[in-house]
């Protein structure tokens, strides 16, 4: 069966704080994916960052850091010198056979 | 370019009702993919389809249906309404069925089933 837990509800910082929201998934697939989107007020998910199951290299976009590590089965995302326009729920995903989705991070940044 | 494009935005109904919500994917992509997403149970999986043909299914009871059509809009149709159908319903759109694809979503259709 395929799981994601994102265990962190909800997460309260001041601006330029750094921020991690956790992710650990379970998959008995080989090959699979792992997203993180983003979901504003507005609804609609944006896309962050996409990995899939060989690749274990981090990546940094700008404010933006994910640490792969199959391992421990976790795909983190850190947030440096965090905004307010960072407020919004984040979601982790999993993609085998079918797309699974943590419950969110609701971040809120304040000023 | 356009992005997906959901409608209606908001909708209401009564309990026993049916509805159709749609989806218009990016010009472009075959596959789209729906969502249910609630405070309670969070983003689930309803469908999938590719070339307007249901390519996976999530754990959703036949009152749940879609279809995808020639030019790859989609509509979902739930019957026989129920309170608990009450969420936000997200389409994505994406290229390809295969994980290694962006995947795109619209803004969603809120239903509210009273």
């Amino acid at each position: 069966a395929q799981k994601v837990t994102q265990a962190q509800t909800e997460i309260s910082v001041v601006e330029k704080e750094d921020v991690t929201l956790d992710c650990v998934y379970e998959t008995r697939d080989t090959t699979y994916y792992l997203f993180w989107y983003k979901q504003p007020p507005s609804g609609e998910l944006v896309f962050l960052i996409r990995r899939n199951s060989f690749d274990e290299q981090n990546e940094i976009s700008g404010r933006y850091s994910w640490n792969f590590q199959k391992s421990t089965s976790s795909f983190n995302f850190t947030i440096t010198a965090s905004q307010v326009v960072d407020s919004a729920v984040y979601f982790c995903a999993l993609k085998g056979f079918k797309t699974i989705f943590g419950a969110g991070t609701r971040l809120f940044v304040k000023a | 370019k356009a992005g997906v494009t959901q409608t209606p935005r908001y909708l209401i109904k009564t309990r026993g009702q049916q509805v159709t919500l749609s989806c218009s994917p990016i010009s472009g992509h075959r596959s789209v993919s729906w969502y249910q997403q609630t405070p309670g149970q969070g983003l689930q999986f309803l469908f999938e389809y590719f070339s307007e043909t249901q390519r996976n299914k999530g754990n959703f009871p036949g009152r749940f249906s879609g279809r995808q059509f020639s030019n790859s809009r989609s509509e979902m149709n739930v019957s026989t309404l129920e309170l608990g159908d009450s969420a936000l319903y997200l389409c994505a759109s994406s290229t390809a069925l295969e994980g290694n694809t962006e995947a795109f979503f619209g803004q969603g259709t809120r239903l509210t089933v009273v």
